[in-house]
C-alpha cells in the first residue's frame, strides 16, 4: 500500500530553471511533512520540511507549497543549480511512521 | 556532533553466509529506525526501536531478518542465510523524539 505517491520520477532542468516534484498523500493522521536530498552513495538529508498548520515554508533557494485540502505538497527549487542535481524524496509522517515517496531524480544541465 | 554513524560502509557476502550491519544513533537520540533501498527505488522502511525495545517490526520479512538496539552499543540488524535478493543499501535513521529523522551513510550489502 503505497501512502505517499510522488512525481515525477525523473526530471530535467535547465540551469536557473524553477525545479517542481509533486506529492500526495492518503493518511489524514499525517502531520510532518520533510523533503530529503540524496547524492549518489550518500544517505538521504533533511532539506526542508512543513507542518500542516501551513501553506508555505521557504528556505532559501527551496519551498515547500502544501495543500491539506487536497493532500499534496510540492518542492519547488528556483534558480535550479547543477549541484542540485540529485534524488529527493517526500514523506509524510505521524508520530514515528514515516513513509517515503519514491523518489525524483533531477538533473540540473549547465 | 557526530552524525549516525554506520559501518561497514560496504559488506561482501557469499550466498548462506551471515550479515551484521550497525548503526550508532546521534548523541541523544534514542530511536532508530532501520530502511531497505534498492537501486533506483524510495527507501523501504523495515523496523523502528527504542532502546532494548522494538516499537514496529511490520517492514521487516518474517524469517532471516532480525533487529535488535540494546541499552549499550550500536543497533545491529542480523540477516541470516543471506541470499542474492538481500544485496541493497540499508540506511539506518535516529531521532531524538518522534520527528525528524537524521540518516546515517548507509551500508551496501552485496550478495554474492
Amino acid at each position: 500500500q503505497q501512502q505517499v505517491k510522488q512525481s515525477p520520477q525523473s526530471l530535467i532542468v535547465q540551469k536557473g530553471g524553477i525545479s517542481i516534484i509533486n506529492c500526495a498523500y492518503e493518511n489524514t493522521a499525517f502531520d510532518y511533512f520533510p523533503w530529503y536530498q540524496q547524492f549518489p552513495g550518500k544517505g538521504p538529508a533533511l532539506l526542508i520540511a512543513i507542518r500542516p498548520d501551513v501553506s508555505e515554508k521557504k528556505e532559501g533557494r527551496f519551498t515547500i507549497s502544501f495543500n491539506k485540502s487536497a493532500k499534496q505538497f510540492s518542492l519547488h527549487i528556483m534558480d535550479s543549480q547543477p549541484g542540485d542535481s540529485a534524488t529527493y524524496f517526500c514523506a509524510a509522517s505521524k508520530d514515528n511512521d514515516m513513509r517515503f515517496g519514491a523518489g525524483t531524480r533531477l538533473t540540473v544541465k549547465p | 556532533n557526530a552524525g549516525v554513524m554506520q559501518n561497514p560502509r560496504h559488506l561482501v557476502r557469499r550466498r548462506g553466509q551471515e550479515a551484521r550491519l550497525r548503526c550508532s544513533p546521534m548523541k541523544g537520540h534514542s530511536h532508530v529506525y532501520w530502511y531497505r533501498q534498492l537501486p533506483e527505488e524510495g527507501l523501504k522502511f523495515m523496523v523502528y526501536l527504542q532502546k532494548e525495545n522494538i516499537i514496529d517490526e511490520s517492514g521487516m520479512p518474517k524469517e532471516r531478518f532480525s533487529a535488535e538496539f540494546p541499552k549499550e552499543g550500536p543497533s545491529i540488524l542480523r540477516i541470516q542465510q543471506v541470499v542474492r535478493g538481500d544485496s541493497a543499501a540499508y540506511f539506518c535513521a535516529s531521532s531524538r523524539s518522534q520527528e525528524t529523522q537524521y540518516f546515517g551513510p548507509g551500508t551496501r550489502l552485496l550478495v554474492l
